[in-house]
C-alpha cells in the first residue's frame, strides 16, 4: 500500500524542547516538502528537498531543521528557536522536481502542541 | 515576493446551490493546482492547469485558468454535503516553488 506516513498524529512538548517529526514515503518520489498550517490559514513552505542529501529553505525555515539521508525519509526538527511552534505540520512528496509542478501527495499530518 | 489570494474566505451554501472560489496571483503563473482539504484531514490534489485560458472539468467541478495566467477559478455545480471542506489553489511562478492561497472554506447546509 503506497503512500506517505507521518508520526505521531498528535505531539505534545514542553516549551524549549526540540522535537522531531517523522515523514516516510514509499512512492519512490524524488521531492519531499514540509509545510506548516495554522488554524484557518493556508500552507506555508518550511523546507523542501529535491534529492538525497540536498534540501532548500522555504518561506519560513527559521527555527526548523531537516535532513534527507534516505530517499524515503525527510524528518523535520522543530527547535527551541521556533517562537510559535504549535501548528499542524504536513509532509508531502512529488514525483518531479520541486519546482517542476509535480502533483504533491500529502501525509495525514502531525498536530504539534507546545505547552 | 509572489502572493496568492483567494476569495471568498468562507462560503455557506444550501445543498444544490452552486459555488465558486477565485484565486488571484500577484505574478504570472507557470501553472496552478487545486487541492481540497476535508475538516481534520490533509490536502488532496484535484487538478493542475497549465495553459492560458484552459478549462477542465471533473464531474460537477469546473476549473479555469485565466488568459493572463494570473487567476483561476473553481466552480462546483449543485453542491452536495460531500463537497464540504477547504479548497486551496497553489500557484507557481516560473522557477519558483508553489505558493498556496489561504483557501476558501465551504459549508453545505442540507
Amino acid at each position: 500500500d503506497g503512500g506517505i506516513t507521518q508520526s505521531p498524529k498528535y505531539l505534545f512538548r514542553k516549551e524549549g524542547q526540540n522535537v522531531t517529526l517523522s515523514c516516510e514515503q514509499n512512492l519512490n518520489h524524488d521531492a519531499m516538502y514540509w509545510y506548516r498550517q495554522d488554524p484557518g490559514q493556508g500552507l506555508r513552505l518550511i523546507y523542501y528537498s529535491q534529492i538525497v542529501n540536498d534540501f532548500q529553505k522555504g518561506d519560513i525555515a527559521e527555527g526548523y531543521s531537516v535532513s534527507r539521508e534516505k530517499k524515503e525519509s525527510f524528518p523535520l526538527t522543530v527547535t527551541s528557536a521556533q517562537k510559535n511552534p504549535t501548528a499542524f505540520y504536513l509532509c508531502a512528496s512529488s514525483p518531479g522536481l520541486a519546482g517542476a509542478g509535480g502533483t504533491q501527495y500529502f501525509g495525514p499530518g502531525t498536530r504539534l502542541l507546545v505547552l | 515576493g509572489q502572493q496568492v489570494m483567494q476569495i471568498p474566505q468562507y462560503q455557506h451554501v444550501q445543498e444544490g446551490e452552486d459555488f465558486t472560489t477565485y484565486c488571484n496571483s500577484s505574478t504570472t503563473l507557470s501553472n496552478i493546482q487545486w487541492y481540497k482539504q476535508r475538516p481534520g484531514g490533509h490536502p488532496v490534489f484535484l487538478i493542475q492547469l497549465v495553459k492560458s485560458g484552459e478549462v477542465k472539468k471533473q464531474k460537477r467541478l469546473t476549473f479555469q485558468f485565466g488568459e493572463a495566467k494570473k487567476n483561476s477559478s473553481l466552480h462546483i455545480t449543485a453542491t452536495q454535503t460531500t463537497d464540504v471542506g477547504t479548497y486551496f489553489c497553489a500557484g507557481r511562478s516560473y522557477g519558483q516553488n508553489f505558493v498556496f492561497g489561504p483557501g476558501t472554506r465551504l459549508s453545505v447546509l442540507p
